[in-house]
This record gives structure tokens, C-alpha cells and sequence, in this order.
């Protein structure tokens, strides 16, 4: 049972380009949530999708967008990237089945350096 | 707004001594805490979720107590072992329809020394 996804492991942009990082949930769920790790800091929210929507967002600009397609697995948007998007980026997914107590997994994680 | 607190930063112990890490929240209305552990540069490790509604959840050499009404949770480790050296996060999630995020804490840097 493959857990949470996450591709690329690491990615190095230049400022004001743009990036795609994607994620594939664990098996049997069907909620991916976006976090935004900075150095030596807990994880922000950036997003949460179910449904192919995007039902709670946290104190992100615009330029973070994203996307889940029908198989759930979703994709992070990052437009016209600043030096302070340098970050480890966290996927999460978690099932809505009743008696799972919504319980959060996590994957590896997208190291993104903006030079 | 939700505001989480480990206590300490960081600590460091003898191989085979009993600890405990500290959270704090500071709005007691939450659905669920859970405690993560975290390898540098890696990702999140689900080590135990705590519903709101219960008071200690047990994996192994790992407890977890929550007291909602204090908005304190603490996570002790028995038996401590080098492999257990890793950055400790705990992250609560708020009632409410339409809350699903979780807020977290900075983490407990923790040294289990040989």
C-alpha cells in the first residue's frame, strides 16, 4: 500500500518563474491538503482540496493555485516565485470516511530553492 | 486565531531515559491534536492523533495526553533510543464545519545520545 507521493524531490528556479509540484494521495483517500515548510518553522497551510475544489485556504497570495484531478491526486502552483518561496513543500491526504478521524499523512516533501 | 507552542526548542538526553514534550494551544475549541515526527529534510511521520473527545492515546513506547480545557497535550517517550532523535511536531485542528487545516507548532528538537 503505497503512501503520500510527491514529485520532484528537489527543484531549483529562478525568481519570478514559475513551478508545478505534484502529489499523489495515499491509497483510499480522497483530501490532499498543501503545506509550506520554512527553515527551522512548523508547516503552513497554503490549501486543502476534495472534490476537485478547494474548500479552505490558508494566508497564501494568489499566486499559489492549485488543482486535483478525478483520481484526487493534485498538483501546486507557484507563479512569479520569490526568494522567500524557498521552502520544503508538504502534501498531505486524509480520508472523509466516517470513523477515520480524518487523520492526516504526509509525504516526503519538494525542496524548492528560488535563486 | 490558533496559535501553537512546543516547550522546549530543543533537548537533549541519555540513551535510555524517560521524556516528555510539551504543546500548548492557546483555543481549547479543537477537533482533533496529532503528533508528528519529522527526520531532517524529510517529511511528517504520523505518530499518534488524539480526538477531542479522549483524554490519551498509546503507540508502543509513545503516549499522548490531551487536556482540551487547559489547551495543553503532551507526548511522552519511554525508554528513549538514539533512533529516536527527530524534530517532534504537534498540530491541532479546530471545530467546525469548515476547518480542516491543521495549525502547528514549531517542534521539539530532540538528541537521544548513546
Amino acid at each position: 500500500d503505497a503512501g503520500v507521493t510527491q514529485s520532484p524531490t528537489h527543484l531549483i528556479k529562478t525568481r519570478g518563474q514559475q513551478v508545478t509540484l505534484r502529489c499523489s494521495p495515499k491509497s483510499g483517500h480522497d483530501t490532499v491538503s498543501w503545506y509550506q515548510q520554512a527553515l527551522g518553522q512548523g508547516p503552513q497551510f497554503i490549501f486543502q482540496y476534495y472534490e476537485e475544489e478547494e474548500r479552505q485556504r490558508g494566508n497564501f497570495p494568489d499566486r499559489f493555485s492549485g488543482h486535483q484531478f478525478p483520481n484526487y491526486s493534485s498538483e501546486l502552483n507557484v507563479n512569479a516565485l520569490l526568494l522567500g518561496d524557498s521552502a520544503l513543500y508538504l502534501c498531505a491526504s486524509s480520508s472523509t470516511i466516517g470513523g477515520l478521524w480524518n487523520e492526516q499523512f504526509f509525504g516526503p516533501g519538494t525542496r524548492l530553492t528560488v535563486l | 486565531k490558533q496559535e501553537v507552542t512546543q516547550i522546549p526548542a530543543a533537548l537533549s538526553v541519555p540513551e535510555g531515559e524517560n521524556l516528555v514534550l510539551n504543546c500548548s494551544f492557546t483555543d481549547s475549541a479543537i477537533y482533533n491534536l496529532q503528533w508528528f515526527r519529522q527526520d531532517p529534510g524529510k517529511g511528517l511521520t504520523s505518530l499518534l492523533l488524539i480526538q477531542s473527545s479522549q483524554r490519551e492515546q498509546t503507540s508502543g513506547r509513545l503516549n499522548a495526553s490531551l487536556d482540551k480545557s487547559s489547551g495543553r497535550s503532551t507526548l511522552y517517550i519511554a525508554a528513549s533510543q538514539p533512533g529516536d532523535s527527530a524534530t517532534y511536531l504537534c498540530a491541532v485542528r479546530k471545530s467546525g464545519g469548515s476547518n480542516y487545516k491543521l495549525t502547528f507548532g514549531k517542534g521539539t528538537l530532540l538528541t537521544v545520545n548513546p
